[in-house]
């Protein structure tokens, strides 16, 4: 059964960069089609798409926040997934979800998720 | 804004059946992207509903089922029961956005 934890500070000050790790296991990030992705959802807003990445180092961000976002696998691990945002703002405040993405597109295990606020 | 649109709100009585729209456009739903639903109960991590347009994952009632035509979507809910209560959300990839997308989820109440 695929498992992933999502691990970082609850509480960030405005302008600081969110700096959150999923530890996954029962898979590999190298298996053709799979990927490691992260969701974001504000207190009582809908779930947004924010970064993945796939074994071959491929890597997608959310054009809105592109800027903002890098997308890692940890050197030292392979089964950890480090996602950093940059300049973090109190609309940032929301549960972050770690996921994992199948072949078919779709988020078929997903973390718990960790509610990061942003207030100073 | 979200890039797939669907209602709001959906209410059912027990026993009944509902249905929960997802509408996109020529970039995604429309280009023949597949479309993935998905089951929030309340205080709880999404929960994989429905894959490729029509799919259950194992352990799914068959209450529940999808489908895709054009450049829309539907989940249906048959025999609604009070443990169906939650938000429903659909996903799909964004071709212009190159991004993968989702609705603005529809909060089901059950009477």
């Amino acid at each position: 059964q695929i498992t992933l934890k999502e691990s970082g500070p609850t509480l960030v000050k405005p302008t600081q960069t969110l700096t959150l790790t999923c530890t996954f296991s029962q898979f590999s990030l190298y298996t053709s089609g799979v990927g490691v992705g992260w969701i974001r959802q504000p207190p009582g807003k809908a779930l947004e798409w924010l970064a993945l990445i796939s074994g071959d180092d491929d890597r997608r961000y959310s054009p809105s926040l592109k800027s903002r976002l890098t997308i890692t696998q940890d050197t030292s691990s392979e089964n950890q997934v480090v996602l950093t945002m940059t300049n973090m703002a109190p609309v940032d405040t929301g549960t972050y979800y770690c996921v994992h993405r199948r072949r078919f597109g779709d988020f078929d295990s997903w973390g718990q998720g960790t509610l990061v606020t942003v207030s100073s | 804004q979200s890039v797939l649109t669907q209602p709001p709100s959906v209410s059912g009585a027990p026993g009944q059946r509902v249905t929960i729209s997802c509408t996109g456009s020529s970039s995604n739903i429309g280009a023949d992207y597949d479309v993935h639903w998905y089951q929030q109960l309340p205080g709880t991590a999404p929960k994989l509903l429905i894959y490729l347009n029509n799919n259950r994952p194992s352990g799914v009632p068959d209450r529940f089922s999808g489908s895709k035509s054009g450049t829309s979507a539907s989940l249906a809910i048959t025999g609604l029961q009070a443990e169906d209560e939650a938000d429903y959300y659909c996903q799909s990839f964004d071709s212009s956005l190159s991004a993968w997308v989702f609705g603005g989820g529809t909060t089901l109440t059950v009477l």
